[in-house]
């Protein structure tokens, strides 16, 4: 069965520095999607970043990249420069192409500090 | 030009009152989801429609009835509502079913029952 796993509950980071949230996950299907969420505090979930399995270079979005490591099974974020803005919790997600939910982790609450 | 919206935003309600989410995306997707988010913060589906047909009922109770008249709406009606159903209901979006489909969420609703 599939299952994401963030192990951080809680990350800090000063203002300007890169921060990676760690997301495993597990799955027997080889073909599958992870992404990553953001939840501000507002409530509002924000789609930041995807990657495929079958994608041969890691994904990147401005200031967010994702670390794919496919025999690791990990899929970590990484923010550049972090922001005020980017304090949040952080969700990883994965879809297997074979059904159609997607699962998320638990959650990583980010604190970004002046 | 907001892609996903839910109504309505708060609801607040009494135990064993009847009550419904609507929710409307006008990005053109062909498939639509629900999801709650309990107090902690977890994720997880409850329903996915594609094309007005039911795809994913996730062993959530049938006094939760999910209705979609065409495919830019999917409603949630709860039927005699308990306090376990307080939560953050989320409906989303992608353009089709498949792991490399994108979600998009709406803001939310958030339910608290009394």
């Amino acid at each position: 069965a599939q299952k994401i796993t963030q192990t951080q509950p809680g990350m800090f980071v000063q203002e300007k520095e890169a921060v990676t949230l760690d997301c495993t996950y597990d799955t027997s299907d080889p073909s599958y999607g992870l992404f990553w969420y953001k939840q501000p505090s507002s409530g509002e979930m924000i789609f930041l970043i995807y990657q495929g399995s079958y994608d041969q270079q890691n994904a990147t979005e401005g200031r967010y990249s994702l670390n794919f490591q496919k025999a690791r099974k990990s899929a970590n974020l990484v923010i550049s420069a972090s922001q005020l803005g980017d304090s949040a919790m952080y969700f990883c997600a994965m879809r297997e192409w074979n059904t159609d939910k997607l699962i998320f982790g638990t959650g990583t609450r980010l604190q970004v500090f002046p | 030009d907001t892609a996903v919206s839910q109504t309505p935003k708060y609801l607040v309600t009494q135990m064993g009152n009847d009550k419904s989410i609507k929710c409307e995306q006008n990005l053109g997707h062909d498939t639509m989801y629900w999801y709650k988010q309990d107090s902690k913060k977890f994720l997880k589906i409850m329903f996915s429609y594609n094309n007005k047909e039911l795809i994913i009922n996730e062993t959530v109770p049938n006094r939760f009835s999910p209705k979609s008249p065409d495919k830019a709406h999917l409603n949630l009606h709860i039927n005699s509502l308990e306090l376990g159903d307080s939560a953050v209901y989320f409906c989303a979006s992608s353009l089709s079913q498949g792991g490399g489909e994108t979600q998009y969420f709406g803001p939310g609703t958030r339910l608290l029952v009394l």
